[in-house]
Formats: C-alpha cells, sequence, structure tokens
C-alpha cells in the first residue's frame, strides 16, 4: 500500500496568487515526520519545510505553510505570493519507524506546479 | 561550502556493462541514502547506510552493488543484472542525532542511459 500519496500529477497557478498541493499519508506510527521537497528542473532535491506528530502548531517557512491536520492525516503544502521559479516538482515524503529503526524517508510520486505570467 | 557531489551528471553506457556513480560528501553525516527516479514516479530507495562498513538494501536493490569504507563516501555500481537501469540517481545525506528533523542534503544526481 502507498504510504504517501499526491493525487494532483499537475498544478497551474497565476503568478502572486496561492495555491495548495494535496498530501497524504499512511502509518500507525505515532512519531513520524512529513516533510515536502522542491525539484527544479535541473535535477536537485530542495529542503522546503518540516512538521513533526508532535507538534503543536502548522510548520512555516518563508513563503512556504504546512496544512498538518493530523486526524485526516493530511499535510498539505501551501506557497502563498507565487513566484515564476516556484515552478517545479514538489515531493511529499513521510520518515516513520515502520522499518523497526530505520527511520527512511518515503517519497509520494510529485506534483508538477507551472506559475503563469 | 559544505555539500554532496555526484559525478558523473551524465553517462552512458552499453548494455552488459557495470558502471559505478559517485557519491561525496562532506557535511559529516553519518547516513547516505541512493534513489532512483523514474518520470513520473517519486523516488525509490535503493540502499541506504547509517555507518561506516554497515548498508542495507533497499525496496529495489536487485542488480546495484554498494560499499561504505569512509564516512564520506558511497559509490553506486549499476550491474549488468539490473535489467532496467536507465534513469535518474540521487544520493543523499542525513544527520542521524535524537531531536533531529532527519531532513536529506542531496546531491544534483547522475543521469544514467543505456543504450
Amino acid at each position: 500500500a502507498q504510504k504517501i500519496t499526491q493525487t494532483q500529477p499537475g498544478m497551474f497557478v497565476q503568478e502572486k496568487e496561492a495555491v495548495t498541493l494535496d498530501c497524504t499519508y499512511d502509518t500507525s506510527d505515532p512519531s513520524y515526520g512529513l516533510f515536502w521537497y522542491k525539484q527544479p528542473s535541473s535535477g536537485e532535491m530542495i529542503f522546503l519545510i518540516y512538521q513533526g506528530s508532535y507538534d503543536q502548531q502548522n510548520a512555516t517557512e518563508g513563503r512556504y505553510s504546512l496544512n498538518f491536520q493530523k486526524a485526516r492525516k493530511s499535510a498539505n503544502l501551501v506557497i502563498s505570493a507565487s513566484q515564476l521559479g516556484d515552478s517545479a516538482m514538489y515531493f511529499c515524503a513521510m520518515r516513520d519507524d515502520a522499518s523497526g529503526g530505520s527511520y527512511i524517508p518515503t517519497f509520494g510520486r510529485g506534483t508538477s506546479l507551472i506559475v503563469h505570467p | 561550502d559544505g555539500g554532496i557531489t555526484q559525478s558523473p551528471k551524465y553517462l552512458f553506457r552499453k548494455e552488459g556493462q557495470n558502471v559505478t556513480l559517485s557519491c561525496e560528501q562532506n557535511l559529516n553525516h553519518d547516513a547516505m541514502y541512493w534513489y532512483r527516479q523514474d518520470p513520473g514516479q517519486g523516488l525509490r530507495l535503493i540502499y541506504y547506510s547509517q555507518i561506516v562498513n554497515d548498508f542495507q538494501k533497499g525496496d529495489i536493490a536487485e542488480g546495484y552493488s554498494v560499499s561504505r569504507e569512509k564516512k564520506e563516501s558511497f559509490p553506486l555500481t549499476v550491474t549488468s543484472a539490473q535489467k532496467n537501469p536507465t534513469a535518474f540517481y540521487l544520493c543523499a545525506s542525513s544527520i542521524r542525532l535524537a531531536g533531529n528533523t532527519g531532513e536529506l542534503f542531496f546531491g544534483e544526481g547522475s543521469r544514467l542511459t543505456v543504450l
């Protein structure tokens, strides 16, 4: 069963508008971490934001915020005031203890975001 | 500047040949990982190592081999046994300290094409 689900293969947004990228996850471990990474066309993966399962508040990093809804097992990325440079693939990932201590992140299939001028 | 260096960036191989992808980090991270990325798919874990001289298979280890003789280095060999090796390969590292988020730091990737 897929542990990380990103249901939006592609998204389009107008420059300066906000956009939400969806991510749902599946784990039975009470302790886990959720990540978002950005992959521009150059290929390198860039870490954006992290949310721990015990964090009380939603994580924020500049224009990025994570809408964490634990009961729904949802960790959506919100990008405010989109810029042309935000056009990229975005991956949601989860790290849990399902492998008995290895704590290795599992990635979703990604969402391609295109920002229009 | 600290970071992860992968080489080569592009590699072409004939069928039946083994190739080795280099991954070096100067971040003093204990853990290192190799992921494979295919179009339309996320990253799939090939091998990982959490300490020198030790490594474990990931989800798609068949046809690949690794070594971890030094903390800084984690080379990946794509053997002729790998049925479909054409892909983008990403190396990553992370800190293994209690309380750390465990975020991955990635190299720029190596694109392997089998002719």
